[in-house]
């Protein structure tokens, strides 16, 4: 248990699909991410929010849209995907301070998403 | 731009021996590095953290080393045990930043 929280845990979605995986932090951090994980790829930051503000958009593709409501809370919603989007999607959490992180960041056990 | 790299991606280590994974980094403003162990299934778990203002951390059976000459990273497993079979990530952050940046991952294996 690392206190961060994601479901669901897995998610089978058509193209044309609507979908949300959605992320709690219990560890009142006050900083949230998304990372993707593929096969054969290092983490890949997609997001990060501080304060609940995006700070970061990595490139990322529209079709993938974060909502960041409170500092607890974290969603990825997800329209119109492609089978390459199918992956691990990591939410985790972090304390980061005026000099930037003051620790680990504490991951989710993982959303693995499949697009057919 | 940053990038961090592994020279090896699969180690196999025989059940008792000692474990040394290796990491490159290229941005010399870098300052916070961390190893993560990842399990099957799960998320990226931490081990160890170094600052730059140190060149060696150690925990329990784990050592980190860190080289900001040639900005190399090693994790060092004393004892490898079965259960420390997983793929390990090196990760950087540099000065006021509010990421990390992910290595490749290293597989290790432990043989019984």
């Amino acid at each position: 248990e690392t206190g961060v929280t994601q479901t669901p845990r897995h998610l089978v979605m058509g193209m044309t699909n609507k979908k949300s995986l959605k992320c709690e932090q219990h560890l009142g951090h006050n900083a949230m991410y998304w990372y993707k994980q593929s096969a054969k790829k290092p983490l890949e930051l997609m997001f990060v929010y501080n304060f609940k503000e995006q700070t970061e958009n990595n490139s990322v593709p529209s079709r993938f849209s974060p909502e960041c409501p409170n500092s607890s809370h974290l969603f990825l919603h997800l329209h119109t995907l492609q089978p390459e989007d199918s992956a691990l999607y990591l939410c985790a959490s972090s304390q980061v301070g005026v000099a930037g992180l003051t620790g680990e960041l504490f991951f989710g056990e993982g959303s693995r998403l499949t697009v057919l | 731009g940053e990038s961090v790299g592994l020279h090896l991606p699969t180690l196999s280590v025989q059940e008792g021996d000692n474990s040394i994974i290796n990491c490159a980094y290229s941005n010399s403003a870098s300052d916070y590095f961390i190893w993560y162990k990842q399990e099957s299934g799960k998320g990226p778990q931490f081990i160890i953290d170094i600052r730059s203002n140190m060149d060696k951390r150690q925990g329990q059976r784990v050592t980190v080393l860190l080289n900001k000459t040639v900005k190399h990273l090693s994790l060092q497993i004393a004892a490898t045990q079965p259960g420390d079979s997983a793929v390990y990530f090196c990760a950087e952050n540099t000065e006021y930043g509010n990421k990390l940046v992910f290595g490749a991952g290293t597989i290790l294996r432990v043989k019984s």
